[in-house]
């Protein structure tokens, strides 16, 4: 069926390092990669997303990569801040399917100083 | 901007109790949607509605009703609650031409006990 998952639940760096979030899923056919940010006890936020016909987006700090072949998104921040601790979720959306949002498990950010 | 509002923030339900659990946008968005967030877990689709009058089923749907009789309104209704609905809910909305950028409220937190 439909997923998208997350290879690790927790990551750990140092301030101003540089971080990768990795996301596996399994369905060829959605349109759009997102990648959310949810801080504690706060809704997702929108981060970056990624048309399926793309294989690199940046934004500010943060890039996007898509790998079809092997069906792997990634989200990579530069220069990882305080404030970028929170739990990062990818979704895909299926514009076939209704424009279903599907989230996938998270990996928490841990910004040590 | 109020964006995305839900009401209530907590609330406590004995098994068997019903309850609604309203969200409303002040965006005009057409997409709305409903989630629950489990500890340690992603977000997991229960309905949407892409336009007033419409809904359709999500990932979990099982237990949930939703009405979307005012754009601004989408309104998610547990008939008799059971201890697995004990989570966090959360709604969203967003544009069509624009629907990887769903907004979120500041999610409700529901004990069934």
């Amino acid at each position: 069926g439909e997923s998208v998952g997350l290879h690790l639940p927790t990551l750990s760096v140092q301030e101003g390092d540089n971080s990768i979030i990795n996301c596996a899923y399994s369905n060829s056919a959605s349109d759009y990669f997102i990648w959310y940010k949810q801080e504690s006890g706060k809704g997702p936020q929108f981060i970056i997303d990624i048309r399926s016909n793309m294989d690199k987006r940046q934004g500010q700090r943060v890039t996007v990569l898509l790998n079809k072949t092997v069906k792997h998104l990634s989200l990579q921040i530069a220069a990882t801040q305080p404030g970028d601790s929170a739990v990062y979720f990818c979704a895909e959306i299926f514009s076939g399917g209704y424009n279903k949002l599907i989230f996938g498990a998270g990996t928490r950010l841990a910004v040590h100083p | 901007n109020a964006g995305v509002t839900q009401t209530p923030k907590f609330r406590v339900l004995k098994t068997g109790q019903s309850m609604t659990l309203l969200c409303a946008q002040d965006m005009n968005h057409e997409y709305m949607y409903w989630y629950r967030q489990d500890p340690g877990m992603g977000l997991r689709l229960i309905h949407y509605s892409v336009g007033e009058g419409t809904t359709a089923k999500g990932e979990v749907p099982d237990g949930y009703n939703v009405s979307r009789l005012k754009k601004q309104n989408f309104l998610l209704g547990l008939e008799s609650a059971a201890p697995s609905q004990t989570s966090v809910y959360f709604c969203a909305s967003s544009e069509p031409g624009r629907n990887t950028e769903a907004f979120f409220g500041q999610g409700t937190r529901l004990t069934v006990v």
